[in-house]
């Protein structure tokens, strides 16, 4: 089965372009996580998704950054102008919905790691 | 506020064993998950504990107590493959995840 899908693996770019990132989630899966990670501050949650409606983006940094799932296989993550403090690994993560004592592991893409110059 | 604490690094020896601890403290609690992330790669998915105990996968075992905010990896009869960090994440009420920053586990020959 394929696994969540991120394009594209690596971008470098200069500063006050737009970057986009890209996100095929696993079929079947109902929520979808766009997360950051870099050595000072780890792995942060930036939005995720339920059925594709954002339920939470206060991970979101500033206004600069954007995110959009307009379908159940399909998301954006846009920052927009990009600033060298954006350089980090992008990961978007999808997993099944569970409550109660079913609980159902996060799946994460490979990633995207995001230079800007 | 909610953290999760974890040791920065350890060094462990090929064929030893190790244990990789946590501790949280989070708004409710729906479990305990640990994942591995080797350098340059995504994390992947080792366990989840939400009762209390061990849970045995192999060479991986994962211990909760929910009344310490406890948790520790077990990893027996290290390999060279294992070197990686480590992360351990709680589920709070609102069923979010709470990341640790992660254990970063050299394996030495």
């Amino acid at each position: 089965d394929a696994g969540v899908i991120q394009s594209p693996r690596h971008e470098v770019t200069e500063m006050g372009q737009e970057v986009t990132l890209r996100c095929k989630p696993i079929s079947g899966h109902d929520y979808l996580f766009w997360y950051r990670q870099t050595m000072m501050r780890g792995l942060e949650l930036l939005i995720y998704f339920n059925n594709n409606v954002p339920i939470d983006d206060s991970g979101m940094p500033e206004d600069r950054f954007s995110a959009k799932m307009p379908n159940a296989s399909f998301s954006t993550l846009k920052i927009q102008p990009s600033e060298p403090r954006d350089s980090a690994v992008y990961f978007c993560a999808s997993s099944l919905g569970g409550t109660g004592q079913v609980i159902q592991p996060q799946h994460f893409g490979d990633g995207t790691r995001l230079s800007i110059l | 506020g909610q953290n999760i604490d974890q040791p920065t690094e350890m060094t462990a020896t090929e064929g030893a064993i190790v244990q990789i601890n946590c501790t949280y403290q989070t708004s409710g609690f729906n479990g305990l998950f640990w994942y591995q992330q080797h350098a340059g790669e995504a994390p992947t998915f080792l366990s989840y504990n939400v009762l209390d105990g061990l849970e045995e996968k192999g060479r991986f075992s994962s211990f909760l107590s929910r009344s310490k905010g406890y948790s520790y990896l077990l990893l027996k009869e290290l390999q060279m493959k294992d070197s990686a960090s480590y992360l351990c994440a709680a589920l709070d009420s609102n069923y979010q995840l709470i990341w640790g920053a992660g254990t970063k586990l050299i394996i030495k020959p």
